[in-house]
């Protein structure tokens, strides 16, 4: 089974901090990786998705970046803000559209 | 631009009542996912299916079962709710290319007493 590993397990920041998620996984052979935002109750999010061809991809504040030889994917936050606060997920997905799930990052953004 | 719809939203059963929870999606789709998520546990996958017609198990599937009777609709039923099975219910769905971008609807919590 592929092995998906966020860390850390959660963040406590406080506002205006710039900060790094990181997401690790065992196989290279990816396809693709995509970063999710989970608000308490609520679906996910699609955040971003990077292709295996892509070293990174940016979205306003986001940026998440791809290295499949080391196996990890970063997701760096800037200028962080209370609205940020959220659980935030990695998928890694191979051949025929399989995803595996990290279990997340819970950020809290503390004003 | 309504995406994933999961309906309904919140169900309480009684153990052994059954129960169908309804996916559509409106993105022309050809895959489809059932997963649950539980404290501690993340996702895991129930069921999912490749297309019309298709259905196939994924890591959770005891206790369930699925349809996919129409390209855009994947229904997952209970036919004897357990109180093991309450949990929180997410569909998704992403295209044959393989950018394979996943969407999710807003999740179905079932509590079975």
């Amino acid at each position: 089974k592929q092995e998906v590993t966020q860390i850390p397990a959660a963040l406590s920041v406080p506002e205006g901090e710039n900060l790094v998620l990181n997401c690790s996984f065992t196989d290279s052979a990816i396809y693709n990786l995509q970063w999710f935002r989970q608000d308490p109750g609520k679906g996910l999010t699609s955040l971003l998705l990077i292709q295996s061809s892509q070293r990174e991809q940016t979205s306003g504040r986001l940026n998440a970046s791809l290295d499949k030889s080391s196996g990890r994917s970063t997701l760096y936050i800037a200028a962080s803000q209370p609205g940020d606060s959220a659980t935030y997920l990695c998928a890694v997905i191979y051949n025929f559209n399989k995803f595996y799930f990290g279990s997340g990052t819970k950020l809290n953004v503390k004003p | 631009n309504a995406g994933v719809t999961q309906t309904p939203k919140f169900r309480v059963l009684k153990t052994g009542q059954s129960m169908t929870l309804l996916c559509a999606q409106d993105m022309n789709h050809e895959y489809m996912y059932w997963y649950r998520q539980d404290p501690g546990m993340g996702l895991r996958l129930i069921h999912y299916s490749v297309g019309e017609g298709t259905t196939a198990k994924g890591e959770v599937p005891d206790g369930y079962n699925v349809s996919r009777l129409k390209k855009q609709n994947f229904l997952l039923g209970l036919e004897s709710a357990a109180p093991s099975q309450t949990s929180v219910y997410f569909c998704a769905s992403s295209s044959t290319e393989n950018t394979g971008e996943l969407f999710f609807g807003e999740g179905s919590r079932l509590t079975v007493l």
